[in-house]
């Protein structure tokens, strides 16, 4: 199965500032999707990442909160715009390969 | 109503102890997952299974399609053991998933020594 690195595993950030968090693919996968976890609840998908073309959102979310970046079929970035308190979850990235889903590591995000 | 259910939500059990937790979906799905969370927030891909059972060390899962039922067994316990687990069912369009997965609540496990 696919291997992700997630980028970085951890943050405290300030409220009003934003974080970019990365996933690098050790293969070439068509759709990456990008997941929230809230304290205490399971994961919501954010948005789905495909190569050269715009992120498609679900409802809840939009593309100037949470602009993602999919420059090529091994890499993307989702970025946490203009930070609040209650952004503070698990940010988490996966894909869908051949032998199944595979996740990335997380990033645990703080907004002080 | 959630689309993907498990019970229970939190499981405490002793080293040792026969363990089981259980996931109720109510769409039509071609597989299921079945996930672990560590606290670290990582998640790591368990099984996936369409019919019968799958058995992988200590862990065996097994699900029943007509039944929209799926079952996670850990025999032999182990504090190791102790993390979120999570099932998760692929969004599905006329019997094609479209890769993105509905998740249930999951199950907080601890396992004391």
């Amino acid at each position: 199965s696919a291997v992700i690195s997630q980028k970085p595993s951890r943050d405290i950030c300030q409220r009003g500032t934003s974080l970019t968090i990365q996933c690098q693919v050790d293969s070439q996968v068509t759709m990456m999707f990008w997941y929230r976890q809230q304290p205490g609840q399971s994961l919501t998908l954010i948005a789905t990442a495909n190569q050269g073309s715009e992120a498609t959102y679900e409802s809840g979310f939009v593309i100037d909160k949470f602009p993602i970046s999919r420059p090529n079929l091994t890499f993307s970035t989702l970025t946490v715009s203009n930070m609040s308190p209650e952004d503070s979850s698990i940010y988490l990235c996966s894909v869908d390969g051949d032998y199944g889903y595979t996740f990335g590591s997380g990033t645990r995000l703080t907004v002080v | 109503k959630n689309e993907v259910e498990q019970s229970p939500q939190n499981l405490t059990a002793q080293e040792g102890e026969f363990i089981t937790i259980n996931c109720s979906y109510s769409v039509g799905i071609s597989a299921l997952h079945w996930l672990q969370q560590h606290p670290g927030g990582g998640i790591v891909s368990l099984f996936m299974l369409s019919s019968g059972k799958k058995k992988h060390g200590r862990l065996i899962a097994t699900i029943n399609i007509q039944e929209k039922h799926s079952s996670l067994h850990i025999t032999a316990s182990h504090p190791r053991d102790s993390a979120v687990y999570i099932c998760a069912a692929p969004r599905e369009r006329g019997g094609t998933s479209y890769g993105k997965l509905t998740f249930g609540q999951g199950t907080i496990l601890t396992v004391h020594p």
